[in-house]
């Protein structure tokens, strides 16, 4: 079954408004989570690291006062995207390691008209 | 240069085919090293770890090279259903997962 679950699995919304999403790991602890961005025919880029208790991790060119990101608990992180544009369209993944193993979710699709 | 390199195909190959992929990586620190496979539209999903002694799972056999930096999967037999995108994934330490840009396959009857 699951072990990573994500909602929404799809968000269509308008330039400008914020969306979040959320990302839980079922049935265990996640002190850390991992947000990855795919963009059509490209692979994973990691956009962040989820740090509960504390303040995300960005890699470098990832904004975090767009990309704001939130794991107040050990089995939940979101990620909400501020202002979005067109341009932020994409595959939005999140994972957790489970007894040495990434598990990913299921993965949300936002297209910003 | 990126920190997984892989080549990105397409490879279209007949049904019962053998097919080889390359991968490298630049950080020769990297812990820990997989294959993914991504389905269309998909979450990557974990088809085998890579190890130095080299690990096989049926049809698939994986084979890690730490002086050169280099994973290699090799699928036999292949199979309709093999079809898909196949990720070199690297671990740089702590669940810090880097991701080649995918190779992908296409296997055809």
């Amino acid at each position: 079954g699951a072990v990573v679950s994500q909602h929404p699995s799809r968000v269509i919304c308008k330039s400008g408004t914020s969306v979040k999403i959320e990302c839980r790991s079922l049935d265990f602890q996640a002190t850390t989570m991992f947000w990855y961005r795919q963009f059509p025919k490209q692979s994973l880029m990691l956009m962040a690291t989820s740090n509960e208790g504390s303040k995300a991790t960005y890699e470098q060119g990832v904004e975090k006062d767009k990309f704001l990101i939130n794991h107040a608990s050990l089995t939940l992180s979101t990620l909400t995207v501020t202002s979005a544009h067109p341009e932020d369209s994409s595959f939005y993944i999140c994972s957790a390691n489970r007894d040495h193993e990434q598990f990913f979710g299921p993965g949300t699709r936002l297209t910003v008209l | 240069r990126k920190e997984v390199e892989q080549d990105p195909g397409p490879f279209n190959v007949p049904e019962g085919a053998t097919v080889a992929f390359n991968c490298t990586y630049s950080n020769s620190a990297s812990q820990s090293f997989f294959w993914y496979r991504q389905d269309c539209r998909k979450e990557p999903k974990l088809l085998m770890s890579v190890y130095s002694s080299g690990n096989e799972d049926g049809r698939f056999t994986a084979q890690l090279n730490r002086a050169s930096q280099y994973i290699s999967l090799l699928i036999r037999d292949s199979k309709l259903s093999d079809s898909a995108t196949y990720l070199c994934v690297v671990n740089k330490g702590s669940g810090d997962m880097r991701f080649g840009a995918g190779t992908r396959l296409t296997v055809k009857p």
